[in-house]
């Protein structure tokens, strides 16, 4: 069974940075791309970033490009997102998610809180 | 970027209703298009892809259309687990999504 399951959400002062993770099992994590999609409080789905099934080439959303990065470490099936200067706009819950060979996002991880504020 | 708008952002309907959303692209996505479900807490669940295309075990009472720059999810007899928010996702190019349509009881 896939399963993805995301850590490292915290309460973080404005200005600060926070590393997510994301702990895959269930499946050959070295042959899938992966993405992070976060969503706001009361608010809709927002792409984040994407990572190549060998980290090799990434994507980062406009709003977010600079403040993020993305990364994973798949001798330990984990998929990253480490965030910087972080704004209370960027509070949300978020997802990973695996990228099927057909490009949609089928697997989903349960989400991560971030929350910003002072 | 490519944007995605949806409409409308609210529907109102009643079990046993046909119900249908529709989401436009800023330029052309071929069928570069997936439609996701979500539930208050839960993570998006994949409903449609490839425009047109229905997820294994999405029942079919769900379906797809469209290409190019104009799509719909119709939903031909609600049942009271659908209402739920909706969203439709391009990944012609990277990934982009609607605002999302938010399906209630009336």
């Amino acid at each position: 069974e896939v399963q993805l399951v995301e850590s490292g959400g915290a309460l973080v002062q404005p200005g600060g940075s926070l590393r997510l993770s994301c702990a895959a099992s269930g499946f050959t994590f070295t042959t899938f791309s992966m993405h992070w999609v976060r969503q706001a409080p009361g608010k809709g789905l927002e792409y984040v970033s994407a990572i190549s099934s060998n980290g090799g080439s990434t994507y980062y959303a406009n709003s977010l490009k600079g403040r993020v990065s993305i990364s994973r470490d798949n001798s330990k099936s984990t998929l990253y997102l480490q965030m910087g200067s972080l704004r209370a706009e960027d509070t949300a819950v978020y997802f990973c998610a695996r990228e099927e060979r057909s490009r949609e996002l089928v697997h989903w991880g349960q989400g991560t809180l971030v929350t910003v504020s002072s | 970027d490519i944007q995605m708008t949806q409409f409308p952002s609210t529907l109102s309907a009643s079990v046993g209703d046909r119900v249908t959303i529709t989401c436009r692209a800023s330029q052309s996505i071929g069928s570069w298009l997936a439609w996701y479900q979500q539930k208050p807490g839960k993570a998006p669940k994949l409903l449609i892809y490839m425009a047109s295309s229905l997820q294994s075990g999405v029942p079919l009472r769900f379906s797809g259309s469209g290409s190019g720059t104009e799509f719909s999810l119709t939903i031909s007899s609600l049942q009271p687990d659908d209402f739920a928010t909706y969203y439709c996702q391009q990944y012609n190019y990277y990934y982009t999504f609607g605002q999302g349509t938010k399906l209630e009881i009336k």
